[in-house]
């Protein structure tokens, strides 16, 4: 979705490295969420986040509404983080997904 | 998500048949949504309903008909098959302004 860019499109990290994936937006929102797709496909909810920071274990996710943005960090990663990472803006009951993150990460 | 379940998980269809993707939620959400995603593409929005009601459509082609039954029910009838329709369909459902929540999809294949 070009309403949604996410960066960068793919990353490799060792074991225990930390994680900073990007999200912008070019348009206004009502909210936006984090997913973690699974290598078969399904879609996990990470964060719903339309402002301010939300911690999860290791993750946390910042959405800054006036400027557009939205980040989630990885701390101490795992290779079973491995997957395909969206973020996601909700306008008008409909939502936009960004190409997202390819995340692999090496024992 | 458990509570949201499509069926089947797997589909093969022939060119040119008529297939129908069951999408059921038990969260209790009044909006449902289906997606798409095309190999290593991304997803693709393709219907919103609020209330049993389509609010969005963003499929160009009236081969794909959403068919709501009963309020937790999203229905996906897709009829005259293509090869390029293979995709894994996935069903979604919110409170309307809350989280989206997704089913573990249907990966359809036309041959």
């Amino acid at each position: 979705g070009q309403q949604v860019q996410q960066s960068p499109a793919s990353l490799v990290l060792q074991e225990g490295e930390n994680a900073e994936l990007q999200c912008n937006f070019s348009t206004s929102l009502n909210s936006m969420q984090w997913f973690y797709q699974r290598p078969g496909g399904s879609l996990v909810s990470l964060f719903y986040n339309p402002s301010g920071t939300k911690h999860s274990g290791r993750l946390t996710s910042t959405t800054v509404i006036k400027e557009r943005r939205s980040s989630l960090h990885i701390s101490s990663s795992q290779t079973t983080d491995s997957g395909t990472y969206l973020c996601a803006l909700d306008r008008n009951n409909r939502i936009f997904f960004g190409d997202g993150t390819q995340l692999v990460v090496k024992p | 998500d458990p509570k949201i379940i499509q069926k089947p998980k797997y589909l093969v269809a022939v060119t040119g048949s008529e297939k129908i993707l069951i999408c059921e939620q038990y969260l209790g959400h009044n909006a449902m949504y289906w997606y798409r995603q095309s190999a290593k593409k991304p997803l693709e929005f393709m219907f919103s309903y609020s209330y049993q009601k389509l609010m969005d459509n963003q499929t160009a082609s009236s081969r794909f008909q959403p068919q709501s039954s009963k309020k937790n029910h999203l229905d996906l009838q897709i009829t005259a098959l293509k090869p390029d329709d293979s995709a894994t369909y996935f069903c979604a459902s919110s409170q309307e302004g809350g989280p989206v929540f997704f089913g573990k999809g249907t990966r359809l294949t036309v041959v």
